[in-house]
């Protein structure tokens, strides 16, 4: 596609539940890359990868948060037993390859909101 | 650890006027620092890039000075229109290993444009 695509652009879940976030990158692109941004915070980073594996997962905050990209194109972001802290806006970008030189295209972002 | 530091968080000019937000890092393995432009309900939107190699860097109306030995970098926006109004991450990444591509951003700072 001509941008990365982000799905739900908004999700409303109670504590406690389970929740999947989707990104779809720019067609080609292998590199995929999550980050969180709280209010008024800028961007933290969660996972990326390169092709279909994690080439970095030292982001994720703890074991409720796993991410997969089985195809190599497509990615989810999984939470488990969601909690209010998880609340932010979870931003997806994609690039060439890691070792390209430009910047990343990055996704308007999925608000997720724990009640 | 917070890496990158940004300031100030806010900042108000005139139309016409120029803005200036610095940003200073502390991890040598940095070598790629972007500007990114956020509006709101967006993803971030890469503005201009640089590397250390080279002390500043002009696209348009945006300048970036960087100072190696200080560790610190700054954007310029000159003749500052109310369409610049946005927020504004500075950020920075390594290269080598699996951390490549991996961004830290900063704070960020909210510029507002008069007209």
């Amino acid at each position: 596609g001509a941008g990365v695509s982000q799905t739900p652009s908004n999700k409303v879940t109670e504590k406690g539940k389970y929740v999947e976030l989707r990104c779809d990158p720019i067609s080609g692109h292998t590199a995929l890359y999550w980050y969180r941004q709280s209010l008024g915070q800028g961007p933290e980073f969660l996972i990326y990868f390169q092709g279909t594996g994690a080439a970095d997962d030292s982001g994720l905050p703890n074991d409720r948060f796993f991410a997969v990209r089985p195809e190599g194109s497509v990615s989810t972001l999984k939470i488990q037993r969601t909690e209010r802290g998880d609340s932010a806006v979870y931003l997806c970008a994609s690039r060439r390859d890691i070792h390209s030189s430009y910047g990343y295209t990055f996704g308007s972002g999925t608000r997720l909101t724990v009640v | 650890q917070q890496q990158v530091k940004q300031s100030p968080q806010s900042l108000i000019v005139q139309k016409g006027g120029i803005s200036i937000i610095n940003c200073a890092y502390e991890n040598t393995a940095f070598d790629y620092f972007p500007w990114y432009q956020q509006f709101p309900g967006k993803g971030p939107a890469l503005l201009i890039a640089i590397r250390p190699d080279v002390s500043e860097k002009k696209e348009g109306r945006f300048t970036i000075s960087f100072n190696k030995s200080a560790k610190q970098f700054s954007l310029h926006i000159m003749d500052s229109q109310p369409g610049d109004s946005a927020t504004y991450f500075c950020a920075a990444s390594g290269a080598g290993g699996t951390s490549y591509g991996k961004l830290t951003f900063g704070q960020g700072t909210i510029l507002t444009v008069h007209p």
